[in-house]
């Protein structure tokens, strides 16, 4: 059974790139779509993007210019960086697995970070 | 990209049935069968209901359907159980490979 975790600092510095890996465990990154989705205090799931296990991508238009995703078969994680964060990054960031269109599945527990100085 | 709108809350004694509604526009939820929807008990994590409008994966009880109607999906949920207190977040397809969630609605059981 494929389970997610992801891991990363608690705490980025306002104008600093945060930076998540997620690990996938029972199974492979191979010939799957892998998600982040994300939870601002209060507010409802974002979808921020995906990544391809041949390296495509595809991001939220709202964040694309800051997003970038990224894959390493080899270690069967993927990760995430957002460039410049503010306040407003901060949220439980969550990791998936997406089978386009229709679903993400798993997902991992949710990781907290708060962007503050 | 506009987020989903979903009730805040809704709530329902066991036994009983509850209807959460999901309302977007043309560019997604009426324009794809592609919604899912997840519950998630704070702390773990999402699980998927529902996909495809109205399919339950493996695993999930038949207490748990879905529909839509023009831009609006809904989930009912029948049998009311204590175990099914929980957020509950909509999300539908919106093209290009890119998709919208719902702010998430609050079941109360009481």
């Amino acid at each position: 059974q494929v389970q997610l975790q992801e891991s990363g600092p608690g705490l980025v510095k306002p104008s600093e790139t945060l930076s998540l890996t997620c690990i996938v465990s029972g199974g492979s990154t191979s010939s799957y779509y892998w998600t982040w989705i994300r939870q601002s205090p209060g507010k409802g799931l974002e979808w921020i993007g995906y990544i391809y296990y041949n390296g495509n991508t595809n991001y939220n238009p709202s964040l694309k210019s800051r997003v970038t995703m990224s894959i390493d078969m080899s270690k069967n994680q993927f990760s995430l960086n957002l460039r410049s964060v503010t306040a407003a990054d901060t949220a439980v960031y969550y990791c998936a697995r997406c089978k386009p269109p229709s679903w993400f599945d798993p997902w991992g527990q949710g990781t907290l970070v708060t962007v503050s100085s | 990209q506009s987020a989903l709108t979903q009730p805040r809350s809704v709530s329902g004694s066991p036994g009983q049935s509850v209807t959460i509604s999901c309302t977007g526009t043309s560019s997604d939820i009426g324009g794809y069968n592609y919604v899912s929807w997840y519950q998630h008990h704070p702390g773990k994590a999402p699980k998927v209901m529902i996909y495809d409008v109205n399919k339950r994966p493996s695993g999930v009880p038949d207490r748990f359907s879905g529909s839509k109607s023009g831009n609006t999906a809904s989930l009912t949920i029948s049998g009311l159980q204590a175990a099914d207190e929980a957020d509950y977040y909509c999300c539908s397809y919106a093209g290009s490979y890119t998709w919208v969630f719902g702010a998430g609605t609050k079941l109360t059981v009481l």
